[in-house]
Order: structure tokens, then C-alpha cells, then sequence
């Protein structure tokens, strides 16, 4: 059974610093890996989609890298803004649906 | 890109009554649909998935009896909490997925049972 963790489970930095988020999965037989942003009592934003066969996509601030074989995604945010305050969720998919991570509750200071 | 809506956006039900929450997918056919449940400061849980015309497939652990789904046509799916209870009370968010499938988040439905 896949299991997903994240780390930090939290964590609170000045804006302008650069960040990284950590997913680790136990099943490598993946589809793809997803990064979500999700908005106290909001749904959920995608920031990224990676697919096994790739290692890496970038969107704007935000670089997400993925080894297969360890298992491992991380999500680096450069030049932190207060607005990127979120929980960020990474989902990894291995067949129809998505196996979620914890989350990692970001806070971004002014 | 592809939108899932789910109406309502938050609702409010006394213990014992039931709600339907519908999920719809907008400029796309879903041909598979899935209904995951988070509660507070917690990750997504999947309850079920379901396809167009068939029975749901439940996670173990969700009572098939008191969460119905219904996937009648390609474009929605309704989940019925029946008999409400406050532990019932959640965030439930659907998600739809099309026959690349790539599957698409609606924006959840606050539930809270008095």
C-alpha cells in the first residue's frame, strides 16, 4: 500500500528566503507526482504535475524535481512572498486515484 | 483547462437529516469520478471512486450504506451523507477525470452537522 509523508510537517520563514519542501513515497511504481496548494477551507490548486518518466518541472518560483527510484519529490519555492502562506500537498498516482501526503503548512513572514 | 464545480460550496444539516452534495464536471466528460473526505489540519482520504453506470468501489473503512454515490451520466456525481451525524461533519472534495486521465479538483464542500 502507498504511503506518502512530507516534511516539515510546518514551517514558518522571512520573506525572500528560498525553501524547500520534501515528499517521499514508498511505492515507485508511479504515474505521476502532483504538488497542490490548498487555501485554509479552500479546494486544492495544482502548482505542478511531474510524470514518472520526468525529473523535474518549473513554474515560475516554484522547481519540483522527482526520483523514481528513491522515492523522493521536492518542491523548492524561491524568493518566498507572504502570499505563498499555504499547506502544500503532494499526491503521488499509481493508478486511478491519488495518495495524498500529510501536507506542509507554510507561513511566510512580511 | 477542464473545471469541476461542486454545489454547495458549504452547508449546514441537523443530526440525523441527510444532504447531497452534486460534483460536476463543466467543458469535459468524467468518465471516472472520485470523492476523497479531509478533516481539519488533516490530508485527503479517498472514499470512493465511481464510474459512469457502475456501482461506486468504496475505500475500506467507508460505510457504503451512508455515503451513496451516484454516477449517472459523465458530467456528475452526487454523494449523499445519509443519516448525518456531527462526526460526519468534514471537507469533502471530488475530483473528475477525463480519458487522458488527468483528474481535475473541484473546490469542496464544508459539511457541518448540528
Amino acid at each position: 500500500k502507498q504511503e506518502v509523508t512530507q516534511i516539515p510537517a510546518a514551517l514558518s520563514v522571512p520573506e525572500g528566503e528560498n525553501l524547500v519542501l520534501n515528499c517521499s513515497f514508498t511505492d515507485s511504481a508511479i504515474y505521476n507526482l502532483q504538488w497542490f496548494r490548498q487555501d485554509p477551507g479552500k479546494g486544492l490548486t495544482s502548482l505542478l504535475l511531474i510524470q514518472s518518466s520526468q525529473r523535474e518541472q518549473t513554474s515560475g518560483r516554484l522547481n519540483a524535481s522527482l526520483d523514481k527510484s528513491s522515492g523522493r519529490s521536492t518542491l523548492y519555492i524561491a524568493a518566498s512572498q507572504p502570499g505563498d502562506s499555504a499547506t502544500y500537498l503532494c499526491a503521488v498516482k499509481g493508478g486511478q486515484n491519488f495518495v495524498f501526503g500529510p501536507g506542509t503548512r507554510l507561513s511566510v513572514l512580511p | 483547462g477542464a473545471v469541476v464545480s461542486q454545489h454547495p460550496s458549504r452547508v449546514i444539516c441537523k443530526s440525523g437529516t441527510s444532504v447531497k452534495i452534486e460534483c460536476r464536471s463543466l467543458d469535459f466528460q468524467a468518465t471516472t469520478m472520485f470523492w476523497y473526505r479531509q478533516f481539519p489540519k488533516q490530508s485527503l482520504m479517498l472514499m470512493a471512486t465511481s464510474n459512469e453506470g457502475s456501482k461506486a468501489t468504496y475505500e475500506q473503512g467507508v460505510e457504503k450504506d451512508k455515503f451513496l454515490i451516484n454516477h449517472a451520466s459523465l458530467t456528475l456525481s452526487t454523494l449523499t451523507v445519509t443519516s448525518a451525524h456531527p462526526e460526519d461533519s468534514s471537507f469533502y472534495i471530488c475530483s473528475a477525470s477525463d480519458r487522458l486521465y488527468e483528474q481535475y479538483f473541484g473546490p469542496g464542500t464544508r459539511l457541518t452537522v448540528t
